[in-house]
């Protein structure tokens, strides 16, 4: 079975500041991981993707995630938060089933 | 846009009643996913379809039901409707058969389902 965990229900940080939501999957191999993100009223909208290769993966709108194997994570991080970057983040894992799971997700809040 | 269309984007009904939520996935993509979001369960894998066939089923109650047409919309049924059923039900599609391998499922803007 593949599951994921968001610890943080809530994050909030102020704008500017850098960010960093946690995801922590669990699954017997490697799997495939993504970030998506849902605004108010608005359907999911793929970030990043991992797959292989460098653990380091960049995203749209200045998002980028570093896969860990050591730590079953799969953290996502923006540097500076601008105030349209407040919406709800979801990390998903890809397995044995090729059917994503996600998480509960993270509700980022910024602050002016 | 993410060039899937779901409707109706809200709906309102009462328990026991029958509704059907329909999708129409992005042009050329042959699969469809639907999700159910909940506050207290989040976002729940339901059912896919391929080209028309059922491929997986996840959490899907027996009062719930799915199929897709040969022009492949999709459309979700839910029967016997319970104050449980309330939630956001997604539609998503993907070119592929097997999505974790496109890496990308491209997902409507979902319909609320309120059970009074």
């Amino acid at each position: 079975a593949q599951s994921v965990t968001q610890p943080d229900i809530h994050i909030t940080v102020s704008e500017g500041a850098s960010l960093e939501l946690r995801c922590n999957y669990s699954y017997g191999a490697t799997p495939y991981l993504f970030w998506y993100v849902q605004s108010p009223g608005q359907g999911l909208q793929l970030l990043l993707k991992y797959f292989s290769g460098d653990t380091l993966v960049q995203g749209i709108k200045g998002f980028e995630a570093e896969f860990k194997r050591s730590q079953s994570s799969f953290n996502l991080r923006k540097p500076s938060v601008h105030w349209s970057d407040a919406a709800e983040y979801f990390c998903a894992i890809s397995g044995g089933s090729y059917i994503p799971t996600f998480g509960r997700g993270t509700s980022l809040i910024v602050h002016p | 846009d993410s060039g899937v269309t779901q409707t109706p984007k809200h709906l309102i009904t009462a328990t026991g009643q029958r509704v059907t939520l329909r999708c129409s996935p992005r042009s050329g993509d042959l699969s469809v996913y639907w999700y159910q979001q909940s506050l207290d369960q989040g976002l729940q894998f339901l059912i896919q379809y391929y080209n028309g066939e059922e491929r997986a089923k996840g959490n899907i109650l027996e009062r719930f039901s799915a199929q897709q047409f040969p022009d492949l919309h999709s459309e979700l049924n839910l029967s016997s409707l319970e104050l449980g059923d309330s939630a956001l039900y997604f539609c998503a599609s993907s070119a592929k058969l097997l999505a974790g391998h496109t890496g990308e499922l491209f997902f409507g803007e979902g319909s609320r389902l309120t059970v009074l």
